[in-house]
């Protein structure tokens, strides 16, 4: 089944505690990104990648950094979060560039005490 | 910088009823325009995507519209059912290399039996 995962699902975790938060697709595409979708702020897009070893900035980067070392796996990684990083990270890729539509993946709920 | 707006924020509607979603945009230069749907706590599910040539795109009982030199789409939902209680997002892609998602607050619906 054609599909982005993302793990964990959940995360309650303290401040300054480095995690990473995983993503894979299984559709060979060259394209992925992640945003976070916060309450009032809508979903917005913190990092993404247009294919291996290249990635470039969203909307809101600060405080994460990303790496594509391999097309399928897009990690998230947050050095030392802070409470204003708790939110719902979602994955996403598309096959190519603008014009292909983009499949989401399920979700991560991150809590940053 | 592009901004999306969705009215309502929020549709209560008696099942079987048709309803249109609105969502408009403030840059006209978009390359397409991606209508998804939420479920609490899940992730996006691609519904729609118009590029910006087309002027709608229709499945099933939904229809999307693209009016880009007004920067307007609507979503028709025919015959409404419980089911479609969602969370309506509609984003758009801008007109350039890059590949950055600008999203809508969503319309939040509620079909009731």
């Amino acid at each position: 089944e054609a599909q982005v995962t993302q793990n964990p699902r959940y995360l309650i975790t303290v401040t300054g505690k480095k995690l990473t938060v995983t993503c894979s697709q299984n559709m060979n595409h060259e394209y992925m990104s992640w945003y976070r979708q916060d309450p009032g702020l809508g979903l917005r897009q913190i990092y993404y990648s247009m294919n291996v070893e290249v990635t470039d900035k969203g909307d809101v980067p600060e405080g994460y950094k990303v790496s594509r070392k391999e097309k399928r796996n897009f990690p998230l990684i947050l050095e030392s979060p802070s409470p204003n990083q708790t939110s719902l990270y979602f994955c996403a890729s598309s096959f190519g560039r603008a014009i292909n539509e983009q499949y989401f993946g399920p979700g991560t709920r991150l809590t940053v005490t | 910088k592009q901004e999306v707006t969705q009215i309502p924020a929020a549709l209560s509607v008696p099942e079987g009823e048709n309803l249109v979603l609105n969502c408009s945009f403030t840059d006209s230069a978009i390359y397409n325009l991606q209508w998804f749907r939420q479920d609490p706590g899940k992730g996006l599910t691609s519904l729609l995507l118009i590029q910006s040539s087309q002027r709608e795109q229709t499945s099933g009982r939904l229809n999307a519209s693209l009016d880009k030199s007004s920067g307007r789409s609507t979503l028709y939902i025919a015959a409404s059912q419980p089911g479609d209680s969602a969370t309506y997002l509609c984003a758009v892609r801008p007109d350039n290399a890059g590949n950055m998602l600008t999203f809508g607050g969503g319309t939040r619906l509620m079909v009731k039996p």
